[in-house]
């Protein structure tokens, strides 16, 4: 178990609709990095968050938003959902604003039909 | 632009055999590597990481990578494997502390028994 915390574990919903996945990082981890993984794409580096603010961009579509809360819990908006969003995507956290080691959480399957 | 490539999208070896799997990377500066490990329905777990310094870099459950700079590799090693190791493998590079980490395809290891 590596601290981190994502809800909900699998998530089902139409194409054109809106989703909001959560994530909780661990205990005293101030940064955030969500990431989206598909057997096509792989590992995609969505977004970073740290202590409230953004810190770097990846590969982030513009359907697509983020924000990390006072108590630095993070949410990854998903809107006008598309069948290829369908991926599983990661929350991961780590100490500092440094990359050095990153502790992921369990993922959220998306399944968009 | 910094990028990853493992060698071989899937390794099978037998129980006992070594491991052997294969990281090249380009970057324009010297990279911060890693390895992480994926078992299945999980997320992301570190096995090891090379910042600076000696270029032998051991990790855990008995897994090591050497860092050669002439040629741009990070292979990750383990003498002997053991079933518990059949997982998804993910290389990782990035060019600095702060930078966004760029991660491999991934290499899936299967253990024969």
């Amino acid at each position: 178990d590596s601290g981190v915390t994502q809800t909900p574990k699998h998530l089902i919903t139409a194409t054109g609709q809106r989703v909001t996945l959560r994530c909780s990082p661990r205990s005293g981890d101030l940064s955030v990095y969500w990431y989206q993984q598909s057997l096509d794409q792989g590992l995609q580096f969505l977004i970073q968050y740290y202590n409230g603010e953004e810190r770097a961009k990846g590969n982030i579509l513009e359907r697509f938003s983020a924000q990390q809360f006072p108590d630095l819990h993070s949410e990854l908006n998903l809107s006008s959902l598309e069948l290829g969003d369908s991926a599983l995507y990661f929350c991961a956290s780590s100490p500092g604003r440094t990359l050095y080691e990153q502790y992921f959480g369990p993922g959220t399957r998306l399944t968009v039909t | 632009a910094q990028s990853v490539t493992q060698l071989g999208s899937h390794v099978s070896v037998s129980e006992g055999a070594l491991v052997l799997l294969r990281c090249n990377y380009s970057s324009s500066v010297p990279p911060y590597l890693f390895w992480y490990v994926q078992y299945p329905n999980q997320g992301l777990q570190l096995l090891l990481k090379y910042t600076t310094g000696a270029t032998l870099v051991k990790g855990i459950n008995g897994f090591e990578a050497e860092f050669k700079k002439s040629e741009t590799s990070f292979h990750l090693t383990k003498p002997s494997a053991h079933m518990s190791d059949a997982a998804e493998y993910f290389c990782a590079v990035s060019k600095t502390s702060y930078d966004k980490v760029i991660f491999g395809p991934g290499t899936s290891l299967s253990v024969i028994p």
